[in-house]
């Protein structure tokens, strides 16, 4: 069974501009979740989706948002990109909230100049 | 306030030490999910665990181990006879049910294991 997938891998913007990221779940999970990971904060927890609805979201400003298709694939997008965005974003996905284990993607390392 | 915390920030053994990595938790839930997570430098998290807060069994996976107790908040994990490629940042990390289920990990900072030959 294949693993999470995610688009691009590498990425360089420039401030300002805007990124959309993308995830493709293990096949047969419906919960996707989003982190991202900075030296100076850590992994820190952006949003989580399942069955194309937002069930949770973190302490982000509204410049960071997402969503979820009906085939459980996600995308988060950032608009207005700043030189503190510059992170790794990390996907995670899982059969459902709550009670299962969480598989994470290799991560797209978006780097902003 | 829920808070996961790893005072090892970095550890350095020999290969074939055992190593046993600290994780302490802060939660106001009774149901709760502990994990264990591998970095490795090519970055992708690794999932090695997941106990729920009922399950206070110690469990072993080959040179892995983990020791999970309430009474003092804690769920470390041990590698024995450590490799090489054990050599990467390990996180724990922490799931409530508080509000409903959720997937929502609050992380430690990690801790940085480098396993010399």
């Amino acid at each position: 069974k294949a693993g999470v997938t995610q688009t691009p891998r590498y990425l360089i913007k420039t401030r300002g501009q805007q990124v959309t990221l993308s995830c493709s779940p293990i096949s047969g999970h419906r919960s996707v979740s989003w982190y991202q990971q900075t030296p100076g904060q850590g992994l820190q927890f952006l949003f989580e989706y399942f069955s194309e609805t937002q069930r949770n979201k973190g302490n982000f400003p509204g410049r960071f948002s997402g969503r979820q298709f009906s085939n459980s694939r996600s995308e988060m997008n950032v608009s207005t990109l700043e030189l503190g965005d510059s992170a790794l974003y990390l996907c995670a996905s899982s059969l459902g909230p709550g009670d299962y284990e969480q598989y994470f993607g290799p991560g797209t390392r978006l780097t902003v100049t | 306030a829920q808070k996961v915390t790893q005072a090892q920030t970095e550890i350095s053994v020999v290969e074939k030490e055992d190593v046993t990595l600290d994780c302490v938790y802060e939660t106001r839930d009774t149901t709760y999910y502990l994990f264990w997570y591998k970095q490795p430098p090519s970055g992708e998290l690794v999932f090695l665990i997941r106990r729920n807060s009922f399950d206070e069994q110690n469990e072993i996976s080959g040179r892995y181990s983990w020791n999970f107790q309430k009474s003092t908040s804690s769920f470390n994990f041990t590698i024995t006879a450590s490799q090489v490629v054990d050599s990467a940042v390990y996180f724990c990390a922490l799931s409530e049910r508080y509000g409903g289920a959720t997937n929502k990990l609050i992380f430690g900072t990690g801790t940085l294991l480098a396993v010399q030959p």
